[in-house]
């Protein structure tokens, strides 16, 4: 069966340092995967995504590495700032709806 | 335009009850996903509806746990008889179109006392 999963459960970091959080999933068939960032007591909200078919996205301050030969995916966070406090998950999309989500990192931004 | 709206915010139920979770999907959605996330745990894929029709409801529990997404009104997901192992934070996602990008409500906590 499928499985992803996060390497480290918990980052601390400094403000204004670089963030990176590490992910690594098992279905080598997978082709879609996203981060969410879930504050606390709120919903999962979509931070960036990226296809199989590519091997680097970036957006607004995070960048999303995808090595598909390892099956490791990363979430890079430039300039980490207080409200990038969270836990943040990274998901595989199988059938084209299904997220599969891994355990989740916490971050932790230190003023 | 609203996001994704979930109702109750917080539920609090006796064992043996039943719990009734509210999700009205964004504007021109017809796409709904359910999701149970358990404490410092990632969210885990229950069930997916279309209008009326359940299309995959492949991680949802045999018994006690039913799904629905009538042609109006919201999304109802029913859980009876609950249990303590019920308790959890329960998630609805909502897409325009199958293959698109889901956006997920603030979610409903449940806890069974």
């Amino acid at each position: 069966g499928e499985s992803v999963g996060l390497h480290l459960p918990t980052l601390s970091v400094q403000e204004g340092d670089n963030s990176i959080i590490n992910c690594a999933y098992s279905n080598s068939a997978s082709d879609y995967f996203i981060w969410y960032k879930q504050e606390s007591g709120k919903g999962p909200q979509f931070i960036i995504d990226i296809r199989s078919n590519m091997d680097k996205r970036q957006g607004q301050r995070v960048t999303v590495l995808l090595n598909k030969t390892v099956k490791h995916l990363s979430l890079q966070i430039a300039a980490t700032q207080p409200g990038d406090s969270a836990v943040y998950f990274c998901a595989e999309n199988s059938n084209d709806y299904k997220l599969s989500f891994g355990a989740g990192t916490t971050v932790t931004v230190r003023a | 335009n609203a996001g994704v709206m979930q109702n109750p915010r917080h539920l609090v139920r006796r064992r043996g009850q039943e719990a009734r979770l509210r999700c009205s999907p964004m504007k021109g959605h017809s796409h709904v996903y359910w999701y149970r996330q358990l404490p410092e745990e990632g969210l885990k894929f229950m069930v997916y509806l279309q209008k009326e029709n359940i299309i995959d409801e492949s991680g949802m529990p045999k018994e006690r746990f039913s799904a629905e997404f009538p042609k109006e009104g919201p999304s109802i997901l029913r859980i009876q008889q609950v249990v303590r192992g019920d308790s959890a934070a329960y998630f609805c996602a909502s897409s325009p179109i199958r293959e698109s990008e889901a956006f997920f409500g603030q979610g409903t906590r449940l806890t069974v006392v």
